[in-house]
């Protein structure tokens, strides 16, 4: 089946540091990746619609310039969360979409855990 | 913009009941619904979804339902077993090609055997 990679699953920084994040669609290609944001015990909040070759879409209230992503290929984007702070600490998720019996169906990584000290 | 809203927050049920989780959504728009369980310190994976022109599907021992005029979806879990115990979120998503999805807000639910 399908699998989506991301790398590194936890990660501890100091604050004011930047944090890179990976996510790979590993045996599919996926022209279009989404990156979500969980908080302890809430839902998944998207943040941003990365599209290969092209720039990503952050849906309202989210800094592209503090989460900057890239979707370089067709099987890797990245969120890189800048200068962070305590506050960024948090679940980051992506997703890949893949089609499926014709329609679009969205593969979740396992998540990758910040924390920002 | 697209609301869904996901009941209960907490379910705890005996191993071998049904557990049952609502979700209501507002675009009707809407065509594709999604169930994903998510359990502790991982990614979300889809389990079942169904599209807007089928009432109800089901896999073994997961249903789901979906009444369009009502703007409802639901989630059914037949003979639970422990290993059942995770967060389970629904979503949707408007039609026309666009992949954005929105969930709801959760349902813990625990099945104490």
């Amino acid at each position: 089946g399908a699998v989506v990679s991301q790398h590194p699953s936890w990660v501890i920084c100091k604050s004011g540091t930047s944090v890179k994040i990976e996510c790979r669609s590993l045996d599919f290609q996926a022209t279009t990746m989404f990156w979500y944001r969980q908080f302890p015990k809430q839902s998944l909040m998207l943040m941003a619609t990365s599209n290969e070759g092209s720039k990503a879409t952050y849906e309202q209230g989210v800094e592209k310039d503090k989460f900057l992503i890239n979707h370089a290929s067709l099987t890797l984007s990245t969120l890189t969360v800048t200068s962070a702070h305590p506050e960024d600490s948090s679940f980051y998720i992506c997703s890949a979409s893949r089609p499926f019996s014709g329609a679009n169906v969205l593969t979740f990584g396992a998540g990758s855990r910040l924390t920002v000290l | 913009g697209e609301n869904v809203e996901q009941h209960p927050s907490t379910l705890s049920v005996q191993e071998g009941d049904s557990a049952v989780i609502k979700c209501t959504y507002s675009d009707s728009a809407s065509n594709y619904f999604p169930w994903y369980k998510q359990e502790l310190g991982k990614g979300p994976q889809l389990i079942i979804d169904i599209r807007s022109n089928v009432g109800e599907k089901k896999d073994q021992r997961i249903a789901v339902t979906l009444n369009k005029t009502a703007k409802h979806f639901s989630l059914h879990i037949t003979e639970t077993q422990p290993e059942d115990s995770a967060v389970y979120f629904c979503a949707e998503r408007p039609g026309g090609g666009y992949q954005k999805v929105t969930f709801g807000t959760g349902t813990k639910l625990q099945v104490i055997p």
